[in-house]
């Protein structure tokens, strides 16, 4: 059974504030990583995909990846209320199996 | 560029009944995936879709069926509704030949009493 696991929060970090997310997967052949936000009520977005080791920028969002460790985070600087969200990590396993494996979610609370 | 459309967007059914969600793909897209995602939880995979075949079934009964038109958009079908059921089911587009980068449309609220 291939998992994912996040620690389901809330975290709350101040306006300002960098925000770490992290991830732990079980398939050590994973192959892609994804991270998506999801606003309340709303379906889920892409915000980050990784699929090598080491760091990936986009913006104020830094995806980090340590296949090793089967590990994924994603760091926020300069943290604002409208990030307040929950933050789903999701992995493809490749290999045939065509789907995505998602955690539960990380709820981010951004405090003015 | 059109993004992932689904259809209805609110739903309410009541148990034993069948019920068919719609999604059409984002453009140049031809792979459509469906996933549940009940409240508090992540998406759960349900089954691919690639040039009209299913192309990977997650854990699901046979009871969830779908199809994909040679427009590539794409049909989920539940049968003998269960309050279980009730969730939001959302559909992904991704570029062709697998799993990367799947976009969501908006979702369906399936709500079975």
């Amino acid at each position: 059974q291939k998992e994912v696991e996040q620690n389901s929060g809330p975290l709350s970090v101040p306006e300002g504030a960098i925000a770490s997310l992290n991830c732990t997967y079980s398939d050590r052949g994973s192959q892609s990583f994804f991270w998506y936000r999801q606003y309340s009520g709303k379906s889920p977005e892409l915000i980050m995909s990784i699929y090598s080791n080491g760091d990936k920028e986009d913006g104020r969002f830094t995806a980090q990846l340590n296949k090793a460790s089967q590990y994924v985070s994603l760091l926020i600087r300069d943290s604002q209320p409208s990030d307040s969200a929950t933050y789903l990590c999701a992995v493809y396993s490749g290999a045939g199996s065509y789907q995505l494996t998602f955690g539960k979610g990380t709820k981010l609370s951004v405090i003015p | 560029e059109t993004g992932v459309t689904q259809s209805p967007t609110h739903l309410i059914k009541t148990r034993g009944q069948q019920v068919t969600l719609r999604c059409s793909s984002q453009s140049g897209h031809n792979t459509v995936s469906w996933y549940q995602q009940a409240l508090g939880q992540g998406p759960q995979f349900i089954f691919q879709y690639y040039r009209e075949e299913e192309n990977g079934r997650g854990n699901f009964p046979p009871r969830f069926s779908g199809l994909q038109f040679p427009n590539y958009s794409s049909e989920l079908n539940v049968n003998a509704l269960e309050l279980d059921d009730s969730a939001l089911y959302l559909c992904a587009s991704s570029t062709p030949g697998g799993a990367y980068e799947q976009y969501f449309g908006p979702g369906t609220r399936l709500t079975v009493t």
